[in-house]
Formats: C-alpha cells, sequence, structure tokens
C-alpha cells in the first residue's frame, strides 16, 4: 500500500477554518483517499473520502490535488470537538478488502 | 453512537490466560475488521471478515484466532496472553468487503494483561 505523510500536529482557533495536509507522491491511479479521525478516548471515525473530484460532506472537504499526489482535509469552522487525531490513509481500488493500514496521523489542537 | 457494539469494556487477565472479545456489526453490515491499538505500536489492522469467510489477514498472531458467525457477530480469541498484548481492541463494520465503504467503529475493548 501507498504511504502518506502528515504533519505530526497542528493547531487552530475555535470557528476557524482549518487545512490538514497529506502528501502521498506513491498513489496510484485506483487508490482511494480516506480521512479518520480519533477523538480522546474513543474509536476512530469516519470523516471523508474520495478518488479524483474534491468531495463535500456534513463533516468536511476534501481536496484532491490535480496529479493526486496531496490531499487536503478541510473543516470549515473548527469547533472544541474536532480536537483529536487525524489519519489520512491510501487503499487499492482494485482490493477487495477495506483494511485500513493507519500511520501516525496530525494531532489536531483547537484553542478556544 | 457508530451501531457497533463490543464486549466487554475492559477485561483484566493474567499472563496464559485466554480471553474472547466480542463484536456485534451495524445492522445490514456484512464486514468485520479488528484492530489493535498499543502505545508503540499505534492502530495495527489484525483480520477482516466478509459474510463468514476471512476476507485479509494483518499483522496476527498465531496466538490470536477470529471468527464471523452467521449471525455476523465476530469473536476475537486471545490465548497464552502475554503482557505485551495489552492494548484496546477495536472492531469495525462496513456494509461490503472493499475499498470504497465507510467503517464504523465500536468503542473498544481495553485489554490489561497482568
Amino acid at each position: 500500500d501507498a504511504k502518506t505523510t502528515q504533519p505530526n500536529s497542528m493547531e487552530s482557533n475555535e470557528e476557524e477554518p482549518v487545512h490538514l495536509p497529506c502528501n502521498h507522491s506513491t498513489i496510484s491511479g485506483t487508490d482511494y483517499i480516506h480521512w479518520y479521525r480519533q477523538l480522546p478516548s474513543q474509536g476512530p471515525e469516519y470523516v471523508i473520502h474520495g478518488l479524483t473530484s474534491n468531495v463535500n460532506n456534513r463533516m468536511a472537504s476534501l481536496a484532491i490535488a490535480e496529479d493526486r499526489k496531496s490531499s487536503t482535509l478541510i473543516l470549515h469552522r473548527a469547533t472544541l470537538r474536532d480536537a483529536a487525531v487525524y489519519y489520512c490513509i491510501l487503499s487499492r481500488g482494485s482490493s477487495n478488502t477495506g483494511k485500513l493500514i493507519f500511520g501516525q496521523g496530525t494531532t489536531l489542537q483547537v484553542k478556544p | 453512537d457508530s451501531g457497533v457494539t463490543q464486549t466487554p469494556k475492559h477485561l483484566i487477565t493474567a499472563t496464559g490466560q485466554r480471553v474472547t472479545l466480542r463484536c456485534s456489526p451495524r445492522s445490514g453490515d456484512l464486514s468485520v475488521y479488528w484492530y489493535q491499538q498499543s502505545l508503540d505500536q499505534g492502530l495495527q489492522f489484525l483480520i477482516q471478515y466478509y459474510n463468514g469467510e476471512e476476507r485479509a489477514k494483518g499483522n496476527i498472531l498465531e496466538r490470536f484466532s477470529a471468527q464471523q458467525f452467521p449471525d455476523l457477530h465476530s469473536e476475537l480469541n486471545l490465548s497464552s496472553l502475554e503482557l505485551g498484548d495489552s492494548a484496546l481492541y477495536f472492531c469495525a463494520s462496513s456494509v461490503s468487503g472493499g475499498t470504497n465503504y465507510e467503517q464504523y467503529f465500536g468503542p473498544g475493548t481495553r485489554l490489561t494483561v497482568t
């Protein structure tokens, strides 16, 4: 599976937008880009995923670079509840398994 | 609430013992995944079942085994427990077994081996 690189930590102010970057320079054409987050003392939580086009849902937006070598998770207005570890994960679209290979993720701090 | 339930929430046991962790997937989900989260290894994929059949295996030790039953619930059996097996064990489910489906995680079972 292709590897992703994320900053170890980021800080944000409450009610401001947050852009969480992810580099995946070895991504293949069929790899999906997934984002999950893990709030303190909870299990991971699905955020969003996409293949080529930008995606929006009620939680966030996913902006995928044209060459697909990087992507950005956008939280439009951070709240204190968004403080979590955010994981960017690739999975091969041609695979018959949805297993997720987690890296270290980005720890997001949200300041009031 | 993700709709995935795991029991028990906490388990404390001694080295050499055997335990069973149980997972009930969301209604309608056919695939179940097991993950282990420890401080030194992070979140690691262990094994996946789809509609009763093993679909993928990760870094699962030979002392560990799992199965998915006809009612789709799953059990993870850990035997000959060692101190290093102390971790959070998460179960996740998805509607299908492939890569384009979101996974819903349960609250986890915290295993402490003393």
